[in-house]
């Protein structure tokens, strides 16, 4: 059983187009985030949001938006694709707000090439 | 605001030799602190984690670390390196929004590369 799983596992696409990455947990968690991971490993949160709660990281585009249909799943929206958004996007849950002290647990990641 | 900074991005050691790899934080507020593995294409999963009490903690795979408030690092270390530790290491320390608050995301450092040569 996938604690939390993200489809698709690779999206390959072209520069302006429209795409989106699903996430679902089944933990029963609370508090859901999406992180981005460049080509140099490094991790920077990009949102999480809990019951109804939204905090971005203001450095994001707001080419970016994260939909959740129901407390298990948080979706990631992009607009008009671009070339730097090329990386490995992670979706992760944990209950309560992670950053508190609740281990965060992370999905197997989406690696996305912009072409 | 908090920050993690790790030194080394590559560590390279031999099997059965003592692995030491290096976090120092800044953080306003007590810092809640966390080191997380990742094996090559998968996701991150948490090694150990301090947050008050103990400032030694054990964690899985025979790994543990040292909050030194006075030194504000928390190095991991491992006794005896398995070629299965090779894997890419992350240091992160919480983003408390609201110290006493629920609210808060992690901070990550930049990584540090585990090679174990047989």
């Amino acid at each position: 059983d996938t604690a939390v799983s993200q489809t698709p596992k690779y999206l390959v696409t072209q520069m302006g187009n429209d795409k989106s990455i699903k996430c679902e947990q089944n933990l029963g968690h609370d508090t859901m985030y999406w992180y981005k991971q460049d080509s140099k490993k490094f991790l920077k949160i990009m949102f999480s949001y809990n019951n109804k709660e939204l905090i971005i990281n203001e450095t994001v585009p707001n080419r970016f938006s994260p939909k959740s249909p129901d407390k298990a799943h948080l979706n990631l929206h992009i607009n008009s694709l671009e070339l730097g958004d090329s990386a490995v996007y992670f979706c992760a849950s944990s209950q309560d707000w992670g950053g508190n002290y609740n281990e965060q647990f992370f999905g197997p990641g989406t690696r996305l090439t912009v072409l | 605001a908090q920050s993690v900074t790790q030194l080394g991005s590559h560590v390279s050691v031999s099997e059965g030799a003592l692995v030491l790899l290096r976090c120092n934080y800044s953080s306003s507020v007590p810092p809640y602190l966390f080191w997380y593995v990742q094996y090559p294409n998968q996701g991150l999963q948490l090694l150990l984690k301090y947050t008050t009490g103990a400032t030694l903690v054990k964690g899985i795979n025979g790994f543990e670390a040292e909050f030194k408030k006075s030194e504000t690092s928390f190095h991991l270390t491992k006794p005896s390196a398995h070629m299965s530790d090779a894997a890419e290491y992350f240091c992160a320390v919480s983003d408390r929004r609201n110290y006493g608050g629920s609210q808060g995301n992690l901070i990550f450092g930049k990584g540090t590369k585990l090679s174990v040569k047989p």
